[in-house]
């Protein structure tokens, strides 16, 4: 079935960096992109920016522009995403999601999300 | 970035009852809108997108509509199993953000 898998939980120091990993399966993995959405405790949900699994173009949410890099491994069907610089406030749930249609450039929604990866910062 | 606002933040319903969630955007987003569902620890679910489309799977007790700025969700007869928190999300431009989410808890 159509899935995505994503990397274990993490606990970082502040001012370090973190890499998310998210395995597709049960689908042609180069044809949808792939958006990162995160959920900080208790709170709601946060699109973080947009990769295409195609070509590799990204597209990142303003505030964490500097800091954020998407990135893609087409021989595993796996995207990545890295958070540098890491703050309390990054502390939250990381999703990635699958765009439910193969063109919409990040501006569809999103059909199939994985099961979310826990990064905590904390000193 | 346009903002996406929810009303009400929360609502207490019994099973049966008909429930109405309302998302309105800072701007028209020409029904670029999808709404999910959100259980405690688990991912947000796709219920509807472009206003008023049921995603494969859902089942037709959940319904769309809206156009311009004003969208809503409706519930026709509340289960069990639809107590959560849902989302509503403009896809029209990017930002692509988020309702603050509105929690549906039993009565």
């Amino acid at each position: 079935q159509v899935q995505l898998v994503q990397s274990g939980a993490e606990v970082k120091k502040p001012g370090a960096s973190v890499k998310v990993s998210c395995k597709a399966s049960g689908y042609t993995f180069t044809s949808y992109g792939i958006s990162w959405v995160r959920q900080a405790p208790g709170q709601g949900l946060e699109w973080m920016g947009w990769i295409s699994a195609y070509n590799g173009n990204t597209n990142y949410a303003q505030k964490l522009q500097g800091r954020v890099t998407m990135t893609t491994d087409t021989s595993t069907s796996t995207a990545y995403m890295e958070l540098r610089s890491l703050r309390s406030d990054d502390t939250a749930v990381y999703y990635c999601a699958r765009d439910q249609l193969g063109y919409c450039s990040g501006g569809c929604a999103f059909d199939i999300w994985g099961q979310g990866t826990m990064v905590t910062v904390s000193s | 970035d346009i903002q996406m606002t929810q009303s009400p933040s929360s609502l207490s319903a019994s099973v049966g009852d008909r429930v109405t969630i309302t998302c309105r955007a800072s701007q028209g987003i020409s029904n670029s809108l999808a709404w999910y569902q959100q259980k405690p620890g688990k991912a947000p679910k796709l219920l509807l997108y472009a206003a008023s489309r049921l995603e494969s799977g859902v089942p037709s007790r959940f319904s769309g509509s809206g156009s311009g700025t004003d969208y809503t969700l409706t519930i026709s007869s509340l289960q069990p199993e639809d107590f959560a928190t849902y989302y509503c999300q403009q896809y029209y431009s990017t930002g692509f953000t988020f309702g603050p989410g509105t929690k549906v808890d039993i009565k």
